[in-house]
């Protein structure tokens, strides 16, 4: 079983619109992130939730919001898509807040035309 | 936003040579990781270092954590053809878990 699973994996849409990418994880963990990679490969953090609390948040834009129903899911939702949002968005789990120990997911590649 | 530098930033290496690359920053850290990317998917955990001087093995890899806190090293041993990906280093200082990740080194191993 996977244990860190993100949908969809792909998702093109235009501007302007809305759109959700879903994240669960079956580890039993209390943590989970969402994480941008951009064309360049690099990595940032964008949310932290611990238990369903939001304990970080790295300046992302209003339109970024994450939605975490229980601590085995969190959710990405994005209302009015740029042309910069495209990019790949992973989640990742790990034990508890001070677990740098941290799972990632396979990613959803979004495009933004 | 802070950033940790990786050299090499690519790497072309032959099936069996040893295979060494390295993380600094300017800032100290607390905990290093180190994680493997392959095409299409998600960063896959390889090696955590939680102390100073720390060495740390996962069969042909090896990481420790540099004496001054600023800099992390990898080292994987007779490379093989599985090894090709992206290696990411992270640091974190102990805050609620935040990671900062490398700029990336990128190894091809040719047959």
């Amino acid at each position: 079983d996977t244990a860190v699973s993100q949908t969809p994996k792909y998702l093109v849409t235009q501007m302007g619109n809305d759109k959700s990418i879903k994240c669960e994880q079956n580890l039993g963990h209390d943590t989970m992130y969402w994480y941008k990679q951009d064309s360049k490969k690099f990595l940032k953090i964008m949310f932290s939730y611990n238990n369903k609390e939001l304990i970080i948040n790295e300046t992302v834009p209003n339109r970024f919001s994450p939605k975490s129903p229980d601590k085995a899911h969190l959710n990405l939702h994005i209302n009015s898509l740029e042309l910069g949002d495209s990019a790949v968005y992973f989640c990742a789990s790990s034990q508890d807040p001070g677990g740098y120990e941290q799972y990632f997911g396979p990613g959803t590649r979004l495009t933004v035309t | 936003g802070q950033q940790l530098n990786q050299s090499p930033q690519s790497m072309f290496i032959q099936e069996g040579e040893d295979v060494s690359m390295n993380c600094t920053s300017s800032s100290i850290f607390n905990t290093w990781l180190w994680y493997k990317q392959d095409p299409g998917e998600g960063p896959v955990l390889l090696i955590a270092l939680y102390k100073a001087g720390e060495l740390t093995s996962n069969g042909r890899l090896t990481a420790q954590f540099g004496i001054t806190r600023k800099d992390s090293f990898l080292n994987i041993s007779a490379s093989i053809p599985s090894d090709v990906g992206i290696y990411f280093c992270a640091g974190a200082t102990g805050t609620a878990s935040k990671l900062t990740f490398g700029t990336g080194t990128r190894l091809q191993v040719t047959l």
